[in-house]
């Protein structure tokens, strides 16, 4: 079955950075887009970026866009987000997400990595 | 970049009561709209995409409808394990958006 595991949370001083990886297995990780969504602490899901297939094309939401870098290694089924000038408002958990066949919605999702920014 | 907005932020309700949810969304997304259930500590599960395509395995109870801007989550008949927060979001282009979610909880 389809599994998405995150990896790299931390805490880390406001400034500095943070690579999360989320290694996917069960499917053919290489013909999907990737995404990842956060979720501050007592708060609502935030979409925050995501990568084609071929990682030829990126997206990002305007709080993250110009800090954060969305990437992948089809060879490693893995998808990264590089996290640069860390803020306390992007302390949350990061889910990366599947999006279904027809692009549908997200029908898997990591448990999740709780990313603390804090000095 | 298109917003979402959910109403009610909550919602109090019994066990076999019928509920229904609101998404709105600030233009036409069609019907690239999906809900989702989520509980506390846990990642969100996928209930309908395409505003009122039932997800496998998702419970007869639940439906979705709408089109455009305005869509409606509804619960037939409350059960327990409903309890917890549902939100929307928005499919359509390359950003995609969340709704700020509704918490259904015990009256």
């Amino acid at each position: 079955q389809v599994q998405l595991v995150e990896s790299g949370g931390g805490v880390a001083q406001p400034g500095r950075s943070l690579r999360l990886s989320c290694a996917a297995s069960g499917f053919t990780f290489s013909i999907y887009g990737m995404h990842w969504v956060r979720q501050a602490p007592g708060k609502g899901l935030e979409w925050v970026a995501v990568i084609s297939y071929d990682g030829a094309n990126k997206y990002y939401a305007d709080s993250v866009r110009g800090r954060f870098t969305i990437s992948r290694d089809n060879s490693k089924n893995t998808v990264y987000l590089q996290m640069n000038s860390l803020r306390p408002e992007d302390t949350a958990v990061y889910y990366c997400a599947k999006p279904t066949a027809k692009v549908s919605g997200f029908d898997n999702w990591g448990q999740g990595t709780l990313i603390t920014v804090s000095s | 970049d298109i917003q979402m907005t959910q109403s009610p932020s909550t919602l109090s309700a019994s066990v076999g009561d019928r509920v229904t949810i609101t998404c709105r969304a600030s233009q036409s997304i069609t019907t690239w709209l999906a809900w989702y259930q989520q509980k506390q500590g846990k990642a969100p599960k996928l209930l309908i995409y395409d505003a009122s395509t039932l997800e496998s395995g998702v419970p007869s109870r639940f439906t979705g409808s709408g089109s455009g801007t305005e869509f409606t989550l509804t619960i037939s008949s409350l059960q327990p394990d409903d309890f917890a927060t549902y939100y929307c979001q928005q499919y359509i282009g390359y950003l995609w958006t969340f709704g700020q979610g509704t918490k259904v909880e015990i009256k």
